[in-house]
């Protein structure tokens, strides 16, 4: 079981640019969470998805950001004109359902640059 | 509000010594506590849950409502104890079980 896969590790876009970042939950798992972490701060909620339905998006920014779950393939969170307060690590989690109560399982996060 | 504090940026000891990593929260409700640890170049991942009580690598926390606080101990410190230390909480049921973080507590066990 290969855990939960984000990809890329580093990512570097120019101002501007769009940010793609992939998440492929464990296996077994239909529910994706997204996390935000900003330098010096703790890691913070951005969104939660089960296949095809955004179940509680209230920690996305309102402009610019964006996430989907499609029925088949990974968990893709979306940045478009991306600027450099968009830089941060930003971190896919997955649960079979059961939730935070029972340990979400984290991937090792992609790191997103703005120059 | 729904916050959880951890005070310490930076928590130094020497090998041996005991540990207590500070944690306060503040919920309208029942919360669910945890503990994770992030070791160096690796994920993120689940130390101990306070609805389990139990002790993983000779670490505990205990919740106590009356103050809000879910300190993480250890009698004696050992140098791969060394990591980041992110105290959490999510409320009771719910539909998203999200987590709520602290900002972290690096814990330096020198030799």
């Amino acid at each position: 079981n290969a855990g939960v896969m984000q990809n890329p590790r580093h990512l570097v876009r120019r101002r501007g640019q769009e940010a793609r970042l992939r998440c492929s939950p464990m296996k077994g798992h239909s529910h994706v969470y997204w996390y935000r972490q900003l330098p010096e701060e703790g890691l913070k909620f951005m969104v939660y998805l089960q296949k095809e339905n955004i179940i509680d998006e209230s920690g996305m920014p309102k402009e610019r950001f964006s996430a989907e779950f499609p029925k088949e393939g990974p968990s893709i969170l979306r940045i478009q004109q991306v600027v450099r307060g968009d830089s941060a690590a930003y971190f896919c989690a997955s649960s079979n359902g059961q939730g935070a109560n029972w340990g979400y399982t984290f991937g090792s996060g992609t790191r997103l640059t703005v120059v | 509000a729904q916050r959880v504090t951890q005070p310490e940026k930076l928590l130094s000891v020497f090998k041996g010594a005991p540990v207590e990593l500070k944690c306060n929260y503040s919920y309208s409700g029942s919360p669910e506590l945890f503990w994770y640890v992030q070791y160096s170049r690796q994920r993120l991942q689940l130390l101990l849950r306070h609805i389990s009580r139990e002790s993983i690598k000779g670490f505990t926390a205990d919740l106590n409502k009356g103050e809000t606080s879910f300190h993480l101990k250890k009698p004696f410190a050992q140098e791969e104890d060394s990591a980041m230390y992110y105290c959490a909480l999510t409320g009771h049921g719910g539909a998203t079980n999200k987590l709520i973080f602290g900002t972290g507590t690096l814990l330096a066990v020198q030799p």
